[in-house]
């Protein structure tokens, strides 16, 4: 049982370049979501999905998309990166209200 | 809005010393409450969760008690080991059927000291 699984770990990228960070989830739960993870402002909410076909954004989605094709999916796009999307993303998933995430290990993105 | 609150840290204890990491919380309606660990270079895992008011969570010798009249969720372990250093997250979920988000609060980092 994997759990959340995200690649890569670790992705440099040159500003201006785009790219998608993997989100893989073989717990059959329909809510997903990415966060940014930054020094001093705890994770913030980039955008979540409900179930395959259904996305919102939440309250950083600038310079970010996201699809969700199927239900153990939900890749997070980086359109044209900048200096200010450098963070640790994290993916994470639930079965429900109330029960608490599953967190992948994270992406460590630096944008130079 | 939905908004948690957290102390700030580091906090930093010796070992055996007893434990508080405040978290207060700001949302309508009845959220579900929760805390989080995050060890060095990991994800956060889930350490304990509470769905109604005065319900108690625990987990590893940790636990939080889901205060309605204080919208209160500190977290309390009686004696932290060297291995419980690592960050805190308080957190809330709050939403209609069919959609819902967490906001979490922005951490506590935890240094025990042997």
């Amino acid at each position: 049982n994997a759990g959340v699984t995200q690649t890569p770990k670790f992705q440099v990228l040159k500003t201006g370049q785009s790219m998608t960070l993997q989100c893989a989830q073989d717990m059959n739960h329909e809510y997903m979501s990415w966060y940014r993870q930054d020094p001093g402002m705890g994770l913030r909410l980039i955008h979540y999905s409900v179930g395959a076909g259904i996305t919102d954004q939440g309250e950083v989605p600038n310079g970010y998309n996201v699809s969700r094709s199927t239900t153990e999916d939900f890749p997070l796009r980086l359109l044209s990166a900048a200096p200010s999307q450098t963070s640790v993303y994290f993916c994470a998933s639930s079965y429900g209200q109330g029960v608490g995430y599953t967190f992948g290990s994270g992406t460590r993105l630096t944008v130079v | 809005g939905n908004s948690v609150t957290q102390m700030e840290g580091p906090v930093t204890l010796s070992e055996e010393a007893f434990l508080t990491i405040n978290c207060t919380y700001t949302a309508t309606g009845y959220p579900s409450l929760f805390w989080y660990v995050q060890y060095p270079g990991e994800g956060l895992q889930l350490l304990l969760k509470a769905t109604k008011a005065d319900d108690k969570g625990s987990n590893k010798g940790f636990e939080a008690t889901y205060r309605k009249e204080t919208t209160s969720f500190h977290l309390e372990k009686g004696s932290v080991q060297v291995s419980d250093s690592a960050v805190y997250f308080c957190a809330l979920s709050r939403g209609t059927s069919g959609t819902y988000k967490y906001i979490f609060g922005t951490g506590t980092r935890l240094k025990v000291l042997a």
